[in-house]
């Protein structure tokens, strides 16, 4: 069974400074996906950043980034610029190949931006 | 724009009644998920369906059960409310890489 790990329970940034969240997980699969989303106090859960296993690239979407290294299993992200408004739950989760497969979800970081 | 609702924010319920928590989505999505979400815990599947009338055990299923008429619509079910389901619940439907997710119902059982 998929398994996926986050080691930081909470995180603290500075506003306009960047912060990484880590991410590990476990899988035999060699096809899956990586994901991480963002769950604000609105609790509406936000897909934040998408990574493909066979991808050697590491996603990018604007000041979110991962650094994906797949030997070692290790999945984080990175938040540059922090705003406000990136205060938030981060879960990272993985998923199978195969469409419509269920997602695994990791603990959860819960992150605070101080201004 | 893609929307999964959910009947209700939050509820408020005594142990041993019959609970319905109900999500619709209005993408034509054939596959949808009920997650229960805890602190430290993140979100655990509760069931899945890819099509209506079918439905698959997740990793928490005990206790709960499904129903799937409808494309829709996929309602989660708790025969016999008990504290130790007080959670929240997510709902969210799928279409290729990504799953969309209701706002959740904050589930209280007394």
């Amino acid at each position: 069974a998929q398994t996926v790990t986050q080691s930081q329970p909470e995180m603290s940034v500075q506003e306009a400074e960047t912060v990484t969240l880590s991410c590990t997980y476990d899988t035999s699969e060699s096809d899956y996906y990586l994901f991480w989303y963002k769950q604000p106090p609105s609790r509406q859960m936000i897909l934040v950043i998408r990574q493909e296993a066979y991808k050697q690239q590491n996603a990018t979407e604007n000041r979110f980034s991962v650094n994906f290294q797949k030997a070692a299993k290790s999945f984080s992200l990175k938040i540059s610029d922090s705003q406000l408004g990136d205060a938030a739950m981060y879960f990272c989760a993985y998923r199978r190949g195969t469409s419509g497969s269920r997602l695994t979800f990791g603990e959860g970081t819960q992150l605070t931006v101080n201004p | 724009d893609v929307k999964v609702t959910q009947s209700s924010r939050y509820l408020v319920k005594r142990t041993g009644e019959k609970v319905f928590l109900e999500c619709v989505q209005d993408m034509d999505h054939e596959n949808m998920f009920w997650y229960r979400q805890d602190p430290g815990l993140g979100l655990r599947l509760i069931y899945f369906s890819y099509d209506v009338k079918m439905k698959e055990k997740g990793d928490i299923p005990e206790g709960y059960s499904v129903s799937r008429e409808k494309k829709e619509r996929f309602s989660l079910i708790l025969e016999s409310a008990s504290t130790n389901q007080t959670s929240m619940y997510l709902c969210a439907s799928n279409w290729g890489y990504e799953q969309y997710f209701g706002p959740g119902t904050r589930l209280t059982v007394t």
